[in-house]
């Protein structure tokens, strides 16, 4: 079935311990979306590839990278985890970008950060 | 900024009623807007969504409905069913997409 993956499914880093989240699709989409979750809010888009064109939202923190190294993966790196950036983190694809695009989404990975 | 709110974090129905699922939004910009649905440790699957032209989309038990003037849409159920029972996420989309924070939907047996 074709999917999108996410690994780990939980993670826990220590404050200020780089950590990265993974994301795979086997959908062959052109556009991967990371968005951050927190408890009872909105997904929040943090950045957005299409293809290899990334798209950063102004508000995302510095703090938060993303590498898209071929069309399947897609990595979130957050360089120094504070406490408030322990979260749901929701990988999404899309075919072509467009607001009529439905996106797909992984099952997330809750990052804790100690 | 929260573009979209979803004021009802819960909402309980019984089997076979009706769910109404309640969403405004505040950006005028928005020209389409989708509803998903998410499962616990799953990640948010597309359900419905309607085109800022109309003011109704129904697909089987599901039905949206949009009140521009009001920025105002609704999901409507029905007959709910107790596999119904789930995490409802609005979304406004324009160039992206932004977000409700879900209202959480029990349908009772």
């Amino acid at each position: 079935d074709a999917m999108v993956i996410q690994n780990p499914r939980y993670q826990v880093t220590q404050f200020g311990k780089p950590v990265t989240l993974s994301c795979s699709q086997t959908l062959n989409h052109n556009v991967m979306y990371w968005y951050q979750q927190k408890s009872s809010q909105a997904p929040k888009l943090l950045f957005h590839y299409y293809d290899k064109d990334f798209n950063n939202e102004a508000d995302t923190p510095d703090n938060f990278q993303s590498r898209r190294p071929n069309t399947s993966f897609c990595f979130l790196d957050i360089r120094s985890p504070g406490l408030g950036d322990a979260a749901m983190y929701l990988c999404a694809t899309s075919r072509g970008g467009g607001e009529t695009d439905t996106q797909y989404f992984g099952p997330g990975t809750r990052l804790t950060v100690l | 900024d929260q573009q979209v709110k979803q004021n009802s974090p819960s909402l309980s129905v019984q089997e076979g009623r009706i769910s109404i699922l309640n969403c405004d939004y505040t950006n005028s910009m928005f020209d389409y807007f989708l509803w998903y649905k998410k499962y616990p440790a799953e990640g948010p699957t597309f359900l419905i969504s309607i085109s800022s032209i109309k003011d109704k989309n129904e697909d089987g038990r599901f039905t949206v409905f949009l009140n521009k003037s009001a920025k105002h849409l609704s999901l409507h159920i029905v007959p709910s069913q107790p596999g119904d029972s789930a995490v409802y996420f609005c979304a406004g989309a324009h160039n992206d997409m932004r977000f409700g924070a879900g209202t959480r939907l029990t349908v009772k047996p």
